[in-house]
């Protein structure tokens, strides 16, 4: 069965502090795919990064840089020099398989308060 | 990218009354569509997969007689609550799934639902 443990609920931080939000997750599928999502206090998901299993480059997209660690089952997540913007609550998600019907499983979510 | 919309985003009824919530893949063919409810501070918890043409599979725990999901093409799902009771008031969220090389879901910007 596939799980994603954010063990983070909350976290709060100065502006300018760099954050590393984690994920572990498990599953039995070689093939399955990674996502974080960022949900504002509007509650429209945002879609940050999409990663598969096969390509554990880490990657960065400005602020942004994600570390995906498969011998630790391990998706985490930096901000770096965070704004008041990042406010919101960050989800991880798993999602087996490429063929059928196979839904997102989320994590519970950790909420990131950065204070100016 | 791709676009989905939901109708209404906000809905506020009395209790015993039904209401139903439409998810639209306003640029792409879904066949595919996911429904997650998401109670206030937790994470998305899927309720129903809907496949079109075809009857929705539920989750463990949620009720077919009371969620009713239909998707009559390849481009929109409802979500309808019957009998709503102050219980059923949460966020739902729909997502569409992009068959193609990544197990892509696009979500749509949710329906804030207050049964009073």
């Amino acid at each position: 069965a596939q799980k994603v443990t954010q063990a983070q609920t909350e976290i709060s931080v100065v502006e300018k502090e760099d954050v590393t939000l984690d994920c572990v997750y498990e599953t039995r599928d070689t093939t399955y795919y990674l996502f974080w999502y960022k949900q504002p206090p509007s509650g429209e998901l945002v879609f940050l990064i999409r990663r598969n299993s096969f390509d554990e480059q880490n990657e960065i997209s400005g602020r942004y840089s994600w570390n995906f660690q498969k011998s630790t089952s391990s998706f985490n997540f930096t901000i770096t020099a965070s704004q008041v913007v990042d406010s919101a609550v960050y989800f991880c998600a798993l999602s087996e398989r490429t063929q059928g019907n196979t839904p997102l499983v989320f994590g519970k979510g950790t909420r990131l308060s950065v204070i100016a | 990218g791709a676009v989905v919309s939901q109708h209404p985003s906000r809905v506020i009824c009395k209790s015993g009354t039904s209401v139903k919530i439409e998810c639209r893949s306003l640029d792409f063919q879904a066949t595919t569509m996911f429904w997650y409810r998401q109670f206030p501070k937790q994470s998305l918890m899927l309720m129903a997969t809907s496949n079109e043409g075809s009857k929705a599979t539920y989750e463990q725990g949620v009720e077919k007689d009371k969620f009713l999901i239909n998707h009559a093409s390849l481009t929109l799902s409802t979500l309808t609550v019957t009998s709503a009771h102050p219980e059923d008031s949460s966020f739902y969220i729909c997502s569409a799934r992009v068959v193609g090389v990544y197990n892509e879901q696009f979500f749509g910007p949710g329906t804030r639902l207050t049964v009073l």
